[in-house]
């Protein structure tokens, strides 16, 4: 059981530039997250997918997108990359977004670099 | 704005010893409580989650809720220095869950020195 995992774990862009953060989880949960954490901010939530075929905004939304390709995989795309997006991101899962009490599972995360 | 507050610290204790990590949060409804601890570098992980007033405890950790008073706190008992890390308290308020957002504090760096 690998739990959660996520590609790459390290990424420099160019101010501009476009990629994709891909996470996956074996754990059969329904509801999957994505967060950005930076120093003396704590976790902020980006998008969060409550079960196959939906997507919510949380916190910090503007300037990413997100897919949840099938139950296992839930990917987060930056657009046009812009210095503060320099963060490293968390994607995160749980059984169930509903029910009482879910506990999420962390990613190892990806340390991304714009300039 | 539901928000959950933590002191940054750090907070230094001598091996051995407990560490009282507390946590307050503004939302009274809130109805579940988690505790996570993240290394520098790595990812949170779980330590243990309470939702009853009262004291949980699991090994060496015990979580504490007040409801009445907003307050949660972790201590961990015989302090080792690999306990050295930012513990992290989360809290699902009043209609959260299918809204997907539990609230995190910003976290208490904790040192424990040999």
């Amino acid at each position: 059981n690998a739990g959660v995992t996520q590609t790459p774990k390290f990424q420099v862009l160019k101010t501009g530039q476009s990629m994709t953060l891909q996470c996956a989880q074996d754990m059969n949960h329904n509801s999957m997250y994505w967060y950005r954490q930076d120093p003396g901010m704590g976790l902020r939530l980006i998008y969060y997918s409550a079960s196959e075929g939906t997507t919510d905004k949380g916190e910090v939304p503007n300037g990413y997108n997100v897919s949840r390709l099938n139950k296992r995989e839930f990917s987060l795309r930056l657009e046009s990359a812009a210095p503060s997006q320099t963060s490293v991101y968390f994607c995160a899962s749980s059984e169930d977004g509903a029910s009482f009490p879910d506990t999420q599972y962390f990613g190892p995360g990806t340390r991304l670099t714009v300039l | 704005q539901k928000e959950v507050e933590q002191n940054s610290g750090p907070l230094s204790v001598p091996e051995g010893a407990i560490a009282s990590l507390n946590c307050t949060y503004s939302d009274r409804g809130s109805q579940s409580f988690f505790w996570y601890r993240q290394y520098s570098g790595k990812s949170p992980e779980l330590i243990m989650f309470i939702y009853s007033n009262g004291d949980k405890e699991d090994g060496r950790f015990t979580a504490q809720l007040n409801k009445a008073s907003q307050y949660v706190s972790l201590l961990i008992r015989d302090s080792q220095p690999s306990d050295s890390a930012t513990y992290l308290c989360a809290v699902w308020p009043e209609g959260g869950g299918s809204q997907g957002n539990l609230i995190f504090g910003k976290g208490t760096k904790l040192s424990v020195k040999p």
